[in-house]
């Protein structure tokens, strides 16, 4: 089964809205990032959070992560229509080499 | 221009053919994977490889086969085993293992 799982599955908003995303996963991570896909291209690495931070920014980006509840929050503030896109988090277990992604949330963003 | 390439952007395959997907780096980056996706899915790892001449299998390796002779290169070829083969098919590389991937354009494999 995949590790990460986003929340919701689609979610559309105004332009100027906040937009938050979560992923929970299910094992203890290394470090859990998030990835952006517009339609039919490749992903786009956002931000990546390690096991021992609880926050980090990007500029209209804002990445929590909670290791108690194994739950992260992406935060994208004051959306634009270029925003509109897929997001998905993606987990790093232990000390293997893969990347475990979930099937992601869709975001819309309307002008 | 620093960055991850593959080709072809729109491949197509007949019953019974094997077809390569060609990626390529300049990045210097050791580790390279390929993940498939299917419509409205997450990515699923396929192979990938830590270092040249080394790859290994993801979760779904069946009916796939790489090889990593040089550090910038990492085709996949999709076999006639694989019976359900049309998917979009990304490539991505890291410095070092679990960290940041960089991901190529993608190649959309349709099965005439």
């Amino acid at each position: 089964s995949q590790q990460g799982e986003e929340d919701p599955q689609a979610l559309s908003i105004q332009e100027g809205e906040n937009a938050t995303m979560n992923c929970s996963y299910k094992t203890s991570i290394n470090n859990l990032q998030w990835y952006r896909q517009n339609s039919g291209r490749g992903l786009v690495h956002l931000i990546l959070i390690r096991s021992n931070e609880r926050e980090k920014h990007s500029g209209r980006l804002r990445v929590t992560l909670d290791t108690s509840k194994k739950s992260s929050s992406l935060l994208i503030t004051a959306s634009r229509a270029a925003d509109t896109a897929s997001y998905f988090c993606a987990t790093a277990l232990g000390t293997g080499n893969q990347f475990y992604f979930g099937t992601g949330t869709s975001l819309t963003v309307i002008p | 221009d620093g960055g991850i390439t593959q080709s072809p952007k729109y491949l197509f395959r007949k019953e019974g053919q094997n077809v390569t997907l060609s990626c390529e780096q300049n990045l210097n980056h050791d580790a390279m994977y390929w993940y498939r996706q299917d419509p409205g899915q997450g990515l699923r790892l396929i192979y990938y490889s830590q270092i040249v001449n080394d790859f290994q299998k993801g979760d779904i390796a069946e009916g796939y086969s790489v090889s990593r002779e040089k550090k910038e290169s990492f085709p996949l070829t999709v076999t006639s085993a694989q019976k359900n083969p049309t998917a979009f098919y990304l490539c991505a590389s890291s410095i070092k293992r679990q960290e940041t991937q960089y991901f190529g354009p993608g190649t959309r494999l349709l099965v005439l």
